[in-house]
């Protein structure tokens, strides 16, 4: 079954606008992370904000913030005031709880383009 | 740099060669992931390592997929008898270990391998 799916495969959003790009994850855990990493065309996964299922807050880290909706099982990417350097591919991923348990899963990702 | 390394950045092979990807962490980092992303997709889970040790091989798409780390830092993804839907970007993350599932994975720019 799909754990991570994002439903965009791809967005467009004008100059210093902002954009949400959609995540819903499945998982029977109780302590699990959520995760978004952005891929420029050069290949690099870049790690952006990261929320934890028991943080109360929305994470944030500068223009970019996380929706989360435990009760739905949401995690949406928040980018404020978009500049042309984040088109990219935007990828949100999870891990589950577990003292050893390290495997992430990706969703398919979202192609995001920002015009000038 | 100070971040995860990979070598070579782009690798083309015939079918039947075996071909070996080098994957450099970040010093100190006690994790070690291997992911495989095929175009337009996200990483699929490999491998993982802890220190020298192999705790995870379930991603591994058959018994042609080798990798070690036999110093607990460098590590090498071998594959043996290659086929052409071995083609794919393959990417090297590290983290440094503990026991939440918070930690975010580092990603190198990645191998991208073409079998011809």
């Amino acid at each position: 079954a799909q754990k991570i799916t994002q439903t965009q495969p791809g967005m467009f959003v004008q100059e210093k606008e902002a954009v949400t790009l959609d995540c819903t994850y499945d998982t029977s855990d109780q302590s699990y992370g959520l995760f978004w990493y952005k891929q420029p065309s050069s290949g690099e996964m870049i790690f952006l904000i990261y929320q934890g299922s028991y943080d109360e807050q929305n994470a944030t880290e500068g223009r970019y913030s996380l929706n989360f909706q435990k009760a739905r099982k949401s995690a949406n990417l928040v980018i404020s005031a978009s500049q042309l350097g984040d088109s990219a591919m935007y990828f949100c991923a999870m891990r589950e709880g577990g003292y050893n348990n390290n495997d992430m899963r990706f969703g398919a990702g979202t192609r995001l383009t920002v015009k000038p | 740099g100070a971040g995860v390394s990979q070598s070579p950045r782009y690798k083309v092979a015939k079918r039947g060669q075996d071909v070996a990807l080098r994957c450099d962490p970040i010093s100190g980092h006690v994790s070690l992931f291997w992911y495989q992303q095929a175009l337009g997709q996200g990483p699929e889970f490999l491998t993982y390592f802890q220190n020298e040790a192999q705790l995870d091989k379930s991603g591994l798409p058959s018994d042609r997929f080798f990798a070690e780390r036999p110093e607990g830092s460098v590590s090498t993804l071998k594959i043996q008898r290659t086929q052409q839907e071995d083609s794919a970007v393959y990417l090297c993350a590290s983290s440094y270990y503990g026991v939440e599932s918070n930690q975010p994975q580092h990603f190198g720019d990645g191998t991208r391998l073409s079998i011809l």
